[in-house]
């Protein structure tokens, strides 16, 4: 089992550019979570889905950020465009349900300057 | 708003001592526990979930429930320099679709040689 895998690993972009981080999450697992971790909030819930239909997105900060899962193997996260408070860890992590607790992605480290 | 509440520390403990890490909840409905270890600039790993009230033990770690109290907390015996990290706690969101965790912002232990 590869677990989840994330896309890139690290992310350097300048303000007002497009962002796009990916996610495969463990096959089988029907529920995809993305999170955000900084120093000062932590893990923030982005947006989850289940069996890709998103379930709970009140956790995207505004407009800006948008997220798909097109199919059972893949969901994207795209920020357009990126602001430097933008700035943080973006994990993705699945589940086969939350009773089972979470496996997280490597995550991807955003920087935006 | 749900909350999870932990102390950030950093919680400092000798070599071979008992680290104890504890964990709050405001949601009286919250059904699973877990607890995260996450080591620097990795993600987080599932080492333990409890989801009765007692104590659930695994290898060196213990977790303790008190849905009454609401309080989790985990055990940490003869502590290795290699516990080092950050630990968080996690509970479910009852009644949230689908159900999905809420993370605590982690307590960081440092176990001293």
């Amino acid at each position: 089992d590869a677990g989840v895998i994330q896309s890139p690993r690290h992310e350097v972009t300048e303000m007002g550019q497009e962002v796009t981080l990916r996610c495969k999450p463990i096959s089988g697992h029907n529920s995809l979570f993305w999170y955000r971790q900084t120093m000062m909030r932590g893990l923030e819930l982005l947006i989850y889905f289940n069996n890709n239909v998103p379930i709970d997105d009140s956790g995207m900060p505004e407009d800006r950020f948008s997220a798909k899962m097109p199919n059972a193997s893949f969901s994207t996260l795209k920020i357009q465009p990126s602001e430097p408070r933008d700035s943080a860890v973006y994990f993705c992590a699945s589940t086969v349900g939350a009773n089972y607790g979470y496996t997280f992605g490597s995550g991807t480290r955003l920087t935006v300057v | 708003q749900k909350e999870v509440e932990q102390n950030s520390g950093p919680l400092s403990v000798p070599e071979g001592a008992i680290a104890s890490l504890n964990c709050t909840y405001s949601d009286r409905g919250s059904q699973s526990f877990f607890w995260y270890r996450q080591y620097s600039g990795k993600s987080p790993e599932l080492i333990m979930s409890i989801y009765s009230n007692g104590d659930k033990e695994d290898g060196r770690f213990t977790a303790q429930l008190n849905k009454a109290s609401q309080y989790v907390s985990l055990l940490i015996r003869d502590s290795q320099p290699s516990d080092s990290a950050t630990y968080l706690c996690a509970v479910n969101n009852y009644g949230g679709s689908q159900g999905n965790l809420i993370f605590g912002k982690g307590t960081k232990l440092s176990v001293k040689p």
